[in-house]
């Protein structure tokens, strides 16, 4: 099984901060990355799939990047309805999702 | 509108059983797979199965394999899960959602998510 490993596990910022999360994979995926944003009784949203396509309706200020093992969502200006837990999954080799990666107010 | 509507969860002793229910609409249901994810308190999301458009190919998480089955019918417009021989550790809150992209491959990118239902295994 394809283990995605999520750093930071909390990323403590302020509106207008630029936020980079990583994710990181035990074996290639090659770009079969996707990152999912979620709040609390809410449905997860998908953001972002093969590492570096912005899903329909989703703001220019997410975007994806990566390759082979190592995934960065960037969120360049944080709104304040941007604070939420944030997923990786890959798809590579079944199905996998890293353990998130909170984003919290500061 | 995508609308994905989950019903069916509730309380069950260990080693009863559930059918979860994902009613779909907004789309062309039959010409998309469909998955099942979960995610357990204090956990983070995890795939549990899925099905393909015209329920050709069913794939399931090794940890429910051989007790959960998911199927569909499609001229309902409606998904489903019975789980079975259920456990502690599949309390959860379970969501259906709808694969990126229409076709017979199974994408596993997860486009429209429903609400979700939460399944509660506990004597």
């Amino acid at each position: 099984e394809i283990v995605l490993t999520q750093s930071p596990g909390t990323l403590s910022l302020s509106p207008g901060d630029r936020a980079t999360l990583s994710c990181r994979a035990s074996q290639s995926v090659g770009g079969h990355v996707a990152w999912y944003q979620h709040k609390p009784g809410l449905p997860p949203r998908l953001l972002i799939y093969d590492a570096s396509n912005r899903a329909p309706g989703i703001p220019a200020r997410f975007s994806g990047s990566g390759s082979g093992t190592d995934f960065t969502l960037t969120i360049s200006s944080l709104e304040p309805e941007d604070f939420a837990v944030y997923y990786c999954q890959q798809r590579s080799s079944w199905v996998t999702f890293g353990g998130g990666t909170k984003v919290d107010l500061k | 509108e995508v609308q994905l509507l989950e019903s069916g969860g509730g309380l069950v002793q260990p080693g009863g059983s559930l059918r979860l229910s994902c009613a779909a609409s907004g789309f062309t249901f039959g010409s998309y797979a469909m998955t099942w994810v979960r995610l357990a308190p204090g956990k983070g999301l995890e795939w549990v199965s899925s099905v393909s458009g015209k329920s050709q190919s069913t794939y399931y998480a090794d940890s429910v394999k051989g007790r959960f089955t998911v199927s569909r019918d499609n001229s309902k417009n409606t998904l489903y899960l019975q789980m079975n021989s259920l456990r502690a550790e599949d309390t959860a809150i379970y969501f259906c959602a709808k694969d990126h992209r229409e076709g017979v491959v199974i994408n596993f990118y997860f486009e429209k998510w429903g609400q979700g239902t939460l399944v509660a295994v506990s004597s």
